[in-house]
């Protein structure tokens, strides 16, 4: 199974700073297709997660221009612009170019 | 709207066996693959699986082959994943999770808990 590296464990910002959250796989994600399957999530208290970023860079529906994501291969990196209060919560990193999908262990975010 | 509506927290002992359902609205059904995932007490994500709506195929994570099950019925809209031989590590929030692209997430259930315990 792909082993997902995400670092910090745990992270305390002062809002309007930025956050950045890495994450690494033990294997390329790059597919012979050209795409790369690394995905970001953040689930708040309480909350079933939501979908933040899909392959690498490209943000969901919604999902505010102050998230972005970057890398390529193994290493990856979710970037917050300007923190939010409503940003608290745990930050996931997700691979799915092979069964089994795994996810980092989580970033938790807290704010100053 | 997407919505997905799970049912209520279960409660088992060791060794039953436990169905939860996700009811899906707001869009074709047939048209998106369902994965199921789990989350134990303070715990991250596991993928148990995915079903495909229309034919009914399924592909489990090698862990819970054997033990999950995951049907569907297109007149309710409807995913159930059964978990049989319940063990107390199985004491989760499990979620269903609507697929965007190949084998990623988007709406997500609002989680069910499942409790094993004597």
């Amino acid at each position: 199974d792909i082993v997902m590296t995400q670092t910090p464990l745990s992270l305390s910002v002062t809002p309007g700073q930025p956050a950045s959250i890495s994450c690494k796989s033990s294997q390329s994600l790059l597919h012979s297709d050209g795409k790369t399957y690394l995905y970001w999530y953040l689930q708040k208290p309480g909350q079933p997660p939501q979908f933040l970023i899909y392959e690498v860079s490209d943000r969901f529906s919604g999902v505010p221009d102050r998230f972005s994501g970057s890398g390529s291969g193994t290493d990856f990196t979710l970037k917050i612009s300007r923190v939010e209060a409503e940003d608290v919560g745990y930050y996931y990193c997700m691979q799915s170019i092979q069964l089994p999908i795994t996810f980092g262990h989580g970033t938790r975010l807290e704010i100053k | 709207q997407v919505q997905l509506v799970q049912s209520g927290a279960e409660v088992k002992k060791p060794g039953a066996s436990v169905k939860v359902s996700c009811r899906a609205s707001g869009y074709t059904f047939t048209s998106y693959s369902m994965h199921w995932m789990r989350q134990a007490p303070g715990q991250g994500l596991e993928w148990m699986g995915i079903i495909n709506p229309s034919g009914g195929s399924t592909t489990y994570a090698r862990k819970f082959q054997g033990r999950v099950t995951m049907t569907r019925d297109t007149s309710t809209s409807t995913i159930y994943m059964e978990l049989s031989s319940l063990r107390s590590e199985d004491t989760a929030v499990y979620y269903c999770a609507r697929e965007y692209l190949p084998n990623s997430a988007d709406y997500w259930g609002q989680g069910t808990l499942v409790t094993v315990s004597s």
